[in-house]
């Protein structure tokens, strides 16, 4: 029972490079997550998705691009990295969210993430 | 967008202590979760409570949503309990994180 699984676990990138984190959950969860988590502070929302072929913004979405082509994964890109992306990232994924938030989130291990 | 405040941003135990932590949100919620992120970084989930108080081992965890606040009990606190503790409030269908407490127990 694998939960949420985060890959890669570490990545080092150059200024103006691209790539794709990915997210996948073996928990048949509707709702997916990604998240940033910057030294001293809490998590900050990126984007969420509320089923498969969903996506919406959040808190902090610009830079970033993601997608949920399938219910169990969600691809979160960076289509020119900046030093200002640095961070570490979190996936979470929940059974259901809506206005009730009556399920608990379940988080991955994070990908940690240097931009040069 | 709702502001969370934990308090203190930082404690130190001697082993064996007990400590409480607070959280104070700005609005009304629809649920809460206490976290634990350990030294290695992973999150780890403490409690889902939206009311009322729940108790898993040495750890307890009140919430008085009424009055804004809940509150997580450590008590008899080991060296495995360091890390950092994170608040986050469910609000608006979305998961809103404090700043944390920093907690350090020095055997």
């Amino acid at each position: 029972n694998a939960g949420v699984t985060q890959t890669p676990k570490f990545r080092v990138l150059k200024t103006g490079q691209s790539m794709t984190l990915l997210c996948a959950q073996d928990m048949n969860h509707e709702y997916m997550y990604w998240y940033r988590q910057d030294p001293g502070m809490g998590l900050r929302l990126i984007h969420y998705s509320v089923g498969e072929g969903t996506t919406a913004k959040g808190e902090v979405p610009d830079g970033y691009n993601v997608s949920r082509l399938k219910k169990q994964n969600f691809l979160l890109g960076l289509e020119s990295a900046a030093p200002s992306q640095t961070s570490v990232y979190f996936c979470a994924s929940s059974l259901q969210g809506g206005i009730f938030g009556n399920q608990p989130q379940h988080f991955g291990d994070g990908t940690r993430l240097s931009i040069l | 967008g709702i502001q969370v405040e934990q308090s203190p941003p930082d404690l130190i135990l001697q082993e064996g202590a007990n400590s409480t932590l607070r959280c104070n949100f700005s609005d009304s919620v629809n649920n809460l979760q206490w976290f634990h992120q350990n030294p290695w970084g992973q999150l780890i989930n403490l409690f889902y409570i939206p009311s009322g108080t729940k108790q898993n081992g040495r750890l307890s965890a009140t919430t008085v949503a009424t009055e804004r606040y809940s509150l997580l009990y450590i008590s008899s606190s080991q060296t495995t309990d360091s890390g950092v503790y994170f608040c986050a409030v469910y609000h608006d269908y979305k998961l809103s994180f404090g700043a944390g407490t920093t907690v350090t127990v020095r055997a």
